[in-house]
């Protein structure tokens, strides 16, 4: 079955900290890769995503995230955390095999962020 | 353009009452996921509609649950009678169905702010 693991559950940094949440996943075939960020309140949004085509993908707010296939890992990472950054970080998979499958979520990371 | 709108935003009820969760997508999208986070557990799928068809319903929990997406528009998310441990945040998402136009495509997917339910 699918999976995804995300490594923390809970990260507490100073602001202008490097950041990198692990995620990993369990899947046999091609797969779509996301992050979600959940700020205080507000819905799920889209972070960035890789389809396919180069690796290393740039997100929103100066995020990025490298798939490594061969690790099966999608982690994200930001050089200088802010603030504002504090929020739930869900990394999701899909496959791309047919339209509109559906997201697996890994349990999500908390950021939080001091100033 | 609107975005994915959920009602209600809380709901607190007392076991074995009926909550109806309501969900309307963004426009024009014809797929529409229905989502659920336990507390302290991850985000998981309930079920996906394409119009008003149901695609893919294998993460409902069980048959206390019933989801309806009359015409194709708003869905709606039933539990009754409802127990304790359906609490959780309820999420809707959608999407644009793609596939008839340009074959298989991946297309973003939408949330909702969800339905926070607590059974007391």
């Amino acid at each position: 079955a699918q999976s995804v693991s995300q490594h923390n559950h809970h990260v507490i940094l100073s602001e202008a900290a490097s950041l990198e949440l692990g995620c990993n996943y369990s899947y046999g075939g091609t797969v779509n890769l996301f992050w979600y960020v959940q700020y205080p309140g507000q819905h799920l949004q889209l972070l960035l995503k890789y389809f396919s085509g180069d690796p290393l993908v740039k997100g929103i707010k100066g995020f990025e995230a490298e798939f490594i296939k061969s690790k099966f890992s999608f982690n994200l990472r930001k050089p200088s955390v802010q603030w504002s950054d504090t929020a739930e970080y869900f990394c999701a998979v899909n496959a791309p095999q047919q339209a509109g499958t559906a997201l697996i979520f890994g349990k999500g990371t908390t950021l939080s962020v001091s100033s | 353009e609107a975005g994915v709108t959920q009602f209600p935003s809380h709901s607190v009820i007392e076991k074995g009452q009926t909550v109806t969760l309501r969900c309307d997508p963004i426009s024009g999208h014809d797929n529409l996921y229905w989502y659920r986070r336990v507390m302290g557990k991850e985000i998981k799928f309930l079920l996906h509609f394409v119009k008003e068809s149901k695609q893919d319903e294998s993460g409902m929990p069980n048959n206390r649950f019933l989801a309806e997406r009359t015409g194709g528009t708003y869905s709606t998310l039933k539990v009754q009678p409802a127990e304790l441990e359906d609490s959780g945040v309820y999420f809707c998402a959608s999407s644009q169905d793609m596939w008839k136009i340009r074959g298989p495509t991946n297309t973003e997917a939408f949330f909702g702010q969800g339905t926070r339910l607590t059974v007391v």
